[in-house]
């Protein structure tokens, strides 16, 4: 049964640094993974897909990459606004015909001003 | 441009009543469509996804059901709610199931007392 954990559960960091979030799978057999944003009270909002024969995918100031070998991936936000404060969810999709997703349970991230 | 929907934003319902939520999309034709709910301290779980009008999978045992009385149409029901079914419901949807990313909606806050 697929796992999926993100570390830290939440992150406070002074406006400007840069930050790395993390994500681990217990298996590595996933056809991609994601990095979602939700806003309090508010939706998903999609950030990166990377698929399982990517190794990293990049907008803007934000790097996602994946080791998929070692069931690992990581969201690097470059120049933390306070504006990225938000929770940060990553999910992996396994195999079969459902698309199903199974998701973290995310990093609340605060980027103080 | 595709744009998700799903009313109402809000609701407050006693133990043991009726549930209907909505979801609907609007700018693209023969959606795959699924419903999530976000329960407080836990991740996403899909609850149910359908590929096409009158075509539900039910991921997970529960008292709730899903119809797709409409190509873009999704409504997630409940004869008689529990207090375990509070929660944040969301509803996604995308085109090609292997490859594509999820569009979630604004979500559906339900509280059952």
């Amino acid at each position: 049964k697929q796992e999926v954990t993100q570390i830290p559960a939440a992150l406070s960091v002074p406006e400007g640094e840069n930050l790395v979030l993390n994500c681990s799978f217990t298996d590595s057999a996933i056809y991609n993974l994601q990095w979602f944003r939700q806003d309090p009270g508010k939706g998903l909002t999609s950030l990166l897909l990377i698929q399982s024969s990517q190794r990293e995918q990049t907008s803007g100031r934000l790097n996602a990459s994946l080791d998929k070998s070692s069931g690992r991936s990581t969201l690097y936000i470059a120049a933390s606004q306070p504006g990225d404060s938000a929770t940060y969810l990553c999910a992996v999709r396994g195999g079969g015909a459902t698309n199903k997703l199974i998701f973290g349970t995310g990093t609340l991230l605060a980027v103080q001003p | 441009s595709q744009t998700i929907h799903q009313w109402p934003a809000t609701l407050v319902q006693p133990v043991g009543s009726p549930l209907s939520l909505e979801c609907t999309v609007e700018g693209t034709s023969n959606p795959n469509l699924y419903w999530y709910r976000q329960a407080a301290g836990r991740g996403l779980q899909l609850l149910f996804y359908s590929i096409g009008i009158g075509q539900i999978s039910s991921e997970v045992p529960q008292n709730l059901s899903a119809s797709r009385p409409q190509d873009r149409q999704f409504i997630l029901s409940s004869k008689k709610l529990l207090l375990s079914d509070s929660g944040f419901y969301l509803c996604a949807w995308n085109k090609e199931l292997s490859t594509d990313t999820q569009y979630f909606g604004p979500g559906t806050r339900l509280t059952v007392l």
